[in-house]
């Protein structure tokens, strides 16, 4: 199975400020996604970033809010900007093995995201 | 409606005991997958178990097994011989083929099982 590390593990944020989260995969996968857990919810999927080409974002999410990078194909960021304490949450990469519709999607360990 | 129901919120269990996490979905794609993965209090999510829509046998992975009654659009997970280091929250999801987001998950809210010594 895939190793996705994922840093920072948790950080405490101030309002309105900007947060990168790294996402490094150790093997080289096509694309990757990201999701954000708010706090006793489900995950949602925020966006899809595959290598070479501009994110896709889910509705209720944007570019400017959180942009995303994906420069090859083993790493990608996600920046939570101007954040608020509605941004509270854990953001999680995720990966899929392989190219056909029955290969498993694995996840980083999480980014906890405090904003204070 | 919600795509993946898991209508049980807390499931209590005793040690070495066998635990089913209900399942139900809903979709119109024939070819989808469904997941079952662990989140733990450290906040990973563990992948557990995967079933395809075409596969013909239930999906087995060491002490789980994913219960796939197709007709009945559920894909309940049992969890044989229970273990206090299971106990964590467990989310169902389901990928479908079609549409706009392929490869998009699509979660039920979760299940907190509590394993009792």
């Amino acid at each position: 199975s895939a190793v996705i590390s994922q840093k920072p593990s948790r950080d405490i944020c101030q309002r309105g400020t900007s947060l990168t989260i790294q996402c490094q995969v150790d093997s080289q996968v096509t694309m990757m996604f990201w999701y954000r857990q708010q706090p006793g919810q489900s995950l949602t999927l925020i966006a899809t970033a595959n290598q070479g080409s501009e994110a896709t974002y889910e509705s209720g999410f944007v570019i400017d809010k959180f942009p995303i990078s994906r420069p090859n194909l083993t790493f990608s960021t996600l920046t939570v900007s101007n954040m608020s304490p509605e941004d509270s949450s854990i953001y999680l990469c995720s990966v899929e093995q392989g190219v056909s519709s029955g290969n498993t999607i694995y996840f980083g360990e999480g980014s906890w995201l405090t904003v204070v | 409606a919600q795509k993946i129901t898991q209508t049980q919120p807390g499931m209590f269990v005793q040690e070495k005991e066998a635990v089913t996490l209900d399942c139900t979905y809903d979709t119109s794609d024939p070819s989808y997958g469904l997941f079952w993965y662990k989140q733990p209090s450290s906040g990973e999510m563990i992948f557990l178990i995967y079933q395809g829509s075409y596969d013909q046998q239930n999906a087995t992975e060491g002490r789980y097994s994913l219960n796939f009654q197709k007709a009945r659009k559920s894909a309940n997970l049992v969890i044989s011989a229970s273990q206090l280091g299971d106990s964590a929250m467990y989310f169902c999801a389901m990928r479908e083929a079609s549409g706009g987001s392929n490869y998009k998950l699509t979660f039920g809210k979760g299940t907190l099982l509590t394993v009792n010594p």
